[in-house]
C-alpha cells in the first residue's frame, strides 16, 4: 500500500532548537493529520488540517496544509526533552464510506539537553 | 483520551491457535478501524467498520476477520495465528471531522 514520504527520517537536536519536518504525497488529500507516538503507546493526534494553505498551531507546534494538497509541514519551536518520539503524518481523501488514512513513514526525534 | 480501550494489552500465543483482540469505545462513534504496526511498514489498515454489522477489508486483511455486533465493540480475530502476525495492533475511532484517535495498542507475539 501507499505510504507518504516523510523527511527527515530521524533528527538529533539540542534542547531549545526549532525542528521542521515535512510529508509529501503523489496524490492529493482533503485532510492532513499529524501524530506523535511514544514508545509502547498509541499515536496521539497533535494537529488536524482541513483546507489547502491552512496554518494551525497547538502550543509550540505549527503545521501547514500545502497549497498543492500534496504536502504538509510540522514545526516544533524551542524543543524540550519530552518532544522525543516518532512523528507521523497522515493524509485522508474522504471518499466512500471508509475515509481511510494513508500514513507517513515517520520522523524519529531525539532531543539532547 | 477518546474513550478507547483495547484488551488484552499483551498476549503471547502459539502458531495455529485462534486469537481475538477487543476494542471498546464509550462514545458511540460510527467508524472503527484495526491497524497493525510493524518496523519498516508503519501503520497498515487491516479492517474497518462503518456501523453495526458493517465491515470492510483494508490493505492487509488476509488471515484476519472482524465482527461488530454492537456500536461500542469491534473485535479482531486471527483464526489460526502465524508468526507473521506478530505485531502491535491498534484500534482507532473516527470523529466527525475525519480525525482518527487511537487506542493504547495490543502487543501480540506468536511463537
Amino acid at each position: 500500500g501507499q505510504q507518504l514520504n516523510q523527511s527527515p527520517q530521524s533528527m538529533f537536536i539540542q534542547e531549545g532548537e526549532d525542528v521542521s519536518m515535512n510529508c509529501t504525497s503523489s496524490s492529493i488529500f482533503n485532510t492532513w493529520l499529524w501524530y506523535k507516538q511514544d514508545p509502547g503507546e498509541g499515536p496521539v493526534l497533535l494537529i488536524a488540517l482541513y483546507k489547502a494553505g491552512e496554518l494551525t498551531s497547538n502550543g509550540r507546534l505549527t503545521a501547514q496544509f500545502g497549497i498543492t494538497r500534496k504536502d504538509s509541514f510540522l514545526n516544533i519551536s524551542a524543543s524540550i526533552p519530552s518532544d522525543v518520539g516518532i512523528y507521523f503524518c497522515a493524509g485522508q481523501l474522504n471518499t466512500g464510506t471508509a475515509s481511510k488514512l494513508t500514513f507517513g513513514t515517520g520522523t524519529r526525534l531525539q532531543v539532547t539537553l | 483520551d477518546a474513550g478507547i480501550t483495547q484488551s488484552p494489552r499483551h498476549k503471547v500465543t502459539e502458531t495455529g491457535t485462534p486469537v481475538t483482540l477487543r476494542c471498546h469505545q464509550t462514545e458511540n462513534h460510527r467508524y472503527m478501524y484495526w491497524y497493525r504496526q510493524d518496523p519498516g511498514h508503519g501503520l497498515r489498515l487491516i479492517h474497518y467498520s462503518y456501523g453495526v454489522k458493517d465491515t470492510d477489508k483494508g490493505e492487509v486483511s488476509d488471515g484476519y476477520s472482524v465482527s461488530r455486533s454492537k456500536t461500542e465493540d469491534f473485535l479482531l480475530t486471527l483464526e489460526s495465528a502465524t508468526s507473521s502476525q506478530t505485531s502491535v495492533y491498534f484500534c482507532a475511532i473516527r470523529f466527525q471531522g475525519g480525525e482518527q484517535f487511537f487506542g493504547p495498542g495490543t502487543r501480540l507475539t506468536v511463537l
